[in-house]
């Protein structure tokens, strides 16, 4: 059961342009979301998070924004640039206490000159 | 090491036969972490310990799969039998504490089971 979803496989943008990022999830005990960025043949690495108190966390070019009542979150990139192609996980978490992360399937984004 | 390291990074095996996957994560981490990557799907949660112990392995998808971790460090994971859908990267993960946040991956290790 896909408790964190990401429904686009894949995204293309011009570079300098924004990049918008979609997840939704499914289980409103989750109350810490991240994002992850993963390049071929790469561990994903970590990019930035939100927690369930806020509604946006910057940071520079990337801003995660969390809307609770419709349990969506996205990621923006802005400006976008050709090293920003990778593909993004989102994962959730009910809480902040041993618990594994809910990873989504993953967005591949190609960021193009 | 300065990150998170696994072993070995491409694994081809015969179906039925037992594979072992190491993961040495980064030192003072106490928490550790295993996912699987199948072709075209997200990260599945295995196994998390906490030190030496294992305190959720609801992950774990048959009882093929096991996993231990010695002096809160290396960890292995264990295949038996091993089956052509057990085929994926399986990803380890530590991070300081047993909090959520910032897990940082190793490359992975890509298992082909022909």
């Amino acid at each position: 059961d896909q408790q964190v979803k990401q429904n686009s496989p894949s995204l293309s943008v011009q570079e300098g342009r924004i990049s918008i990022l979609n997840c939704d999830y499914t289980n409103s005990m989750f109350d810490y979301f991240l994002w992850y960025k993963k390049y071929p043949a790469e561990g994903p690495t970590f990019l930035i998070s939100i927690s369930s108190i806020k509604d946006k966390n910057e940071d520079g070019r990337f801003t995660v924004f969390l809307n609770k009542s419709a349990k969506h979150l996205s990621l923006h990139i802005v400006p976008s640039q050709p090293g920003d192609s990778a593909v993004y996980f989102c994962a959730a978490s009910p809480g902040d206490s041993g618990y594994a992360l809910n990873f989504g399937k993953g967005t591949s984004l190609l960021v193009t000159p | 090491g300065a990150g998170v390291s696994q072993s070995p990074s491409n694994k081809v095996t015969e179906k039925g036969k037992d594979v072992e996957l190491r993961c040495d994560p980064i030192s003072g981490h106490t928490a550790l972490y295993w996912y699987r990557q199948r072709l075209g799907q997200g990260l599945e949660f295995l196994i998390y310990f906490q030190g030496n112990s294992a305190p959720d392995k609801s992950g774990l998808p048959s009882d093929r799969f096991s996993a231990e971790r010695t002096g809160e460090s290396v960890s292995t994971l264990t295949i038996q039998r091993t089956q052509q859908e057990d085929s994926a990267v399986y990803l380890c993960a530590s991070n300081r504490q047993p909090l959520t946040g910032e897990l940082f991956f190793g490359e992975g290790s890509r298992l082909t089971v022909l």
